[in-house]
């Protein structure tokens, strides 16, 4: 079946330092999803992409869709301590039910 | 604009016994989606329901069903539960189409 692959699994940086995560998948998509989960919580919608090539913004988040539509990235600017959590993405195609999700890449930011 | 609810928060059953776990959708969304996410894994499909009807399963037994309502919220109903059945259940909310899940903080159930 249709799988994501997250790298890298964990990361610990810096305050300040800047982030880059991707996914691969030997699938396409139609659509790619960014969300980040914190302990306790439910994943929360970072960014969504809906065309091969776009590149889309949330803040310092930014992600891209990859052309050939079988990868994204996720890059985090200037992080910061509230940035610590799980990001997970994920992918949709259009007029499917499924929406599939990584592993999940564990940031760990020191101050 | 109210968010998904889920309850209750946590759930300790024993292995062998049923459990219910409810879901009260985003305003606005028709659609409900339950995963099943492990300690240190990403959420995995179970199923979706759309117009009470399920339009969509991933790889889980009969064990497990769900309900729809018309008012667009929706239970999870597992059976004869066993001790893998532990892991925190996620239910998420859209309006269908290729449009993003929107997700509760879930239900921790623990099998014992």
């Amino acid at each position: 079946g249709q799988q994501l692959n997250q790298s890298p699994q964990s990361m610990f940086i810096q305050e300040g330092e800047d982030v880059s995560m991707n996914c691969t998948s030997s699938s396409i998509f139609n659509t790619w999803l960014w969300y980040k989960q914190d302990p306790g919580e439910g994943p929360v919608l970072l960014i969504a992409l809906y065309k091969a090539g776009e590149l889309t913004s949330n803040g310092r988040l930014t992600a891209q869709f990859g052309i050939t539509r079988k990868d994204s990235f996720l890059n985090i600017s200037a992080s910061i301590p509230s940035d610590v959590g799980i990001y997970f993405c994920a992918g949709l195609n259009t007029g499917g039910f499924k929406t599939i999700f990584g592993a999940g890449t564990r940031l760990f930011v020191k101050a | 604009e109210t968010g998904v609810t889920q309850s209750p928060t946590h759930l300790i059953k024993t292995r062998g016994q049923q459990v219910t776990l409810r879901c009260s959708s985003q305003s606005g969304h028709n659609t409900v989606s339950w995963y099943q996410q492990a300690l240190g894994q990403g959420p995995q499909f179970i199923f979706q329901y759309y117009r009470e009807e399920e339009n969509g399963r991933g790889n889980f037994p009969p064990r497990f069903s769900g309900l729809q309502f018309p008012n667009y919220s929706s239970e999870l109903n597992v059976n004869a539960l066993e001790l893998d059945d532990s892991a925190l259940y996620l239910c998420a909310s859209s309006s269908g189409g290729n449009s993003p899940l929107h997700f509760g903080n879930g239900t921790r159930l623990t099998v014992t």
